[in-house]
């Protein structure tokens, strides 16, 4: 079964500290892996796409990591700001189909303290 | 920022009315999507469509339904709304895209936060 794990369920941080949330998954066959942003209320943003040929891609302070071997990437965060308090979904896409369907974890919500 | 809208935003409805969640994009892209999401769960794929005139069911059963006249609209109905159909509902649509590790960005609208009574 196609699936994504995320951790932490929630995290709490100081602004200016960095951050690291985790994302495991079971797709086959991968396609690509992408972060969002999602903000209370808000659709999803991108943040990053990579494909099963790429390790890590950078977006200002948000680093994502993947080893398509133990099926795992991260999402970095540096220096947090309060504008990063928000839902982060990692996303797995297949390359199973003609429609590329996408599977999405169940976020990691990041709230940013002053 | 992407070029993709939904209205009405929020709607609070009584049971057994029809509505219709509207979504527009402006990008021209022919794939479009209907997702609902519930507070902390994950974005379950409820509709889609690959073009005009093409429109299909995704993972989570719907008693929405969906046409596609308009490359531009993909609005979403349903016909008698129910308690049980309270969430979200999120519409993005992306460039034609497709297997062999290609990856395509898919641009979603805010929402529509719908509640019935």
């Amino acid at each position: 079964k196609n699936q994504v794990e995320q951790s932490p369920q929630s995290l709490i941080i100081l602004e200016g500290k960095n951050c690291t949330l985790q994302c495991n998954y079971t797709v086959s066959p991968f396609s690509n892996l992408r972060w969002y942003k999602q903000d209370t209320g808000r659709g999803p943003v991108s943040l990053t796409i990579m494909t099963f040929s790429e390790n890590t891609k950078s977006n200002g302070r948000y680093t994502a990591t993947l080893d398509a071997d133990t099926k795992q990437s991260s999402l970095h965060i540096t220096a947090s700001q309060l504008s990063d308090s928000a839902s982060y979904i990692c996303v797995v896409g297949d390359r199973g189909s003609t429609l590329g369907r996408l599977y999405f974890g169940r976020g990691t919500q990041l709230t940013v303290w002053p | 920022e992407a070029d993709i809208y939904q209205t009405p935003r929020y709607l609070v409805i009584g049971t057994g009315k029809k509505i219709t969640l509207e979504c527009s994009q402006t990008m021209g892209h022919d794939k479009m999507y209907w997702y609902q999401q519930d507070p902390g769960m994950e974005l379950h794929l409820i509709h889609y469509s690959y073009g005009v005139n093409s429109t299909e069911k995704g993972d989570l059963s719907s008693e929405s339904t969906v046409s596609r006249i308009r490359t531009e609209h993909f609005p979403l109905t349903l016909e008698s709304a129910r308690p049980s159909h309270t969430s979200q509902y999120l519409c993005a649509s992306s460039e034609e895209g497709g297997q062999g590790g290609l990856s395509y960005e898919q641009y979603f609208g805010p929402g529509t936060r719908l509640t019935v009574t």
